[in-house]
């Protein structure tokens, strides 16, 4: 089964980006969406949007439009989220997903990047 | 946007079953999926579709799904089941719709 990887902890300014990856290791992403979920410190999850890797559908959570982008690089296998104008409320773990479908569950998901936003 | 409501904590002897609830206008005409989080790890699937596991999940897991309330059970509850579990959910107009998690306590 594949597994997905993510980058490590990143820390940034109020009002600047964040570039998070997740490489599928093992394999590719197939035919299948990526998710893209949050989780504030203490909180529940919260998901933000979902890509088709081998056609590049993005479909994005209304709260996130205008503020986020996904983005995959099939030659190496590695999706991308870029959230803009961060804030500190933007401070959570971020997890990719496989998701299944456009209803569907999430498996397997990433081990997790913490996204620190401080000034 | 739609909403789902869980009880913030569930407290279990060993041995015993724990039952998780997870509330929803109309959720038993939904399809309703199950994670377990430890901390400091990410989420895993436990349930999908209201009560299939996935390969490696064993059968002390179950879902059921009715009018207004989804059910998680553990039975045989172990130490090692102690973790926040979410359900989740699918609505046209909120998207996917995370339940407010709860945390099952093994006494």
């Amino acid at each position: 089964q594949v597994q997905l990887v993510q980058s490590g902890a990143e820390v940034r300014e109020p009002g600047s980006s964040v570039k998070v990856s997740c490489k599928a290791s093992g394999g590719t992403f197939s035919t299948y969406a990526l998710g893209w979920l949050r989780q504030a410190p203490g909180q529940g999850l919260e998901w933000m949007g979902r890509i088709i890797p081998m056609i590049g559908i993005e479909n994005y959570a209304q709260k996130f439009q205008g503020r986020v982008t996904f983005s995959v690089d099939k030659s190496t296998g590695t999706a991308y989220m870029e959230l803009r104008s961060l804030k500190s409320g933007d401070t959570a773990m971020y997890y990719c997903a496989r998701q299944e479908g456009d209803e569907g569950w999430f498996d397997p998901w990433g081990q997790g990047t913490l996204v620190t936003v401080s000034s | 946007s739609y909403v789902v409501t869980q009880p913030p904590s569930v407290s279990v002897a060993p041995g015993q079953t724990a039952t998780i609830t997870c509330a929803g206008n109309n959720i038993g005409g939904r399809s309703v999926h199950w994670y377990r989080q430890k901390p400091g790890q990410a989420p895993v699937l436990l349930i999908f579709y209201g009560s299939g596991r996935p390969s490696g999940i064993p059968e002390r897991f179950s879902g059921s799904n009715s009018e207004n309330t989804a059910t998680l059970s553990i039975s045989r509850v172990e130490a090692g089941d102690e973790a926040d579990y979410y359900c989740q959910v699918w609505d046209s107009n909120s998207d996917h719709v995370f339940g407010t998690g709860t945390k099952v306590t093994v006494l």
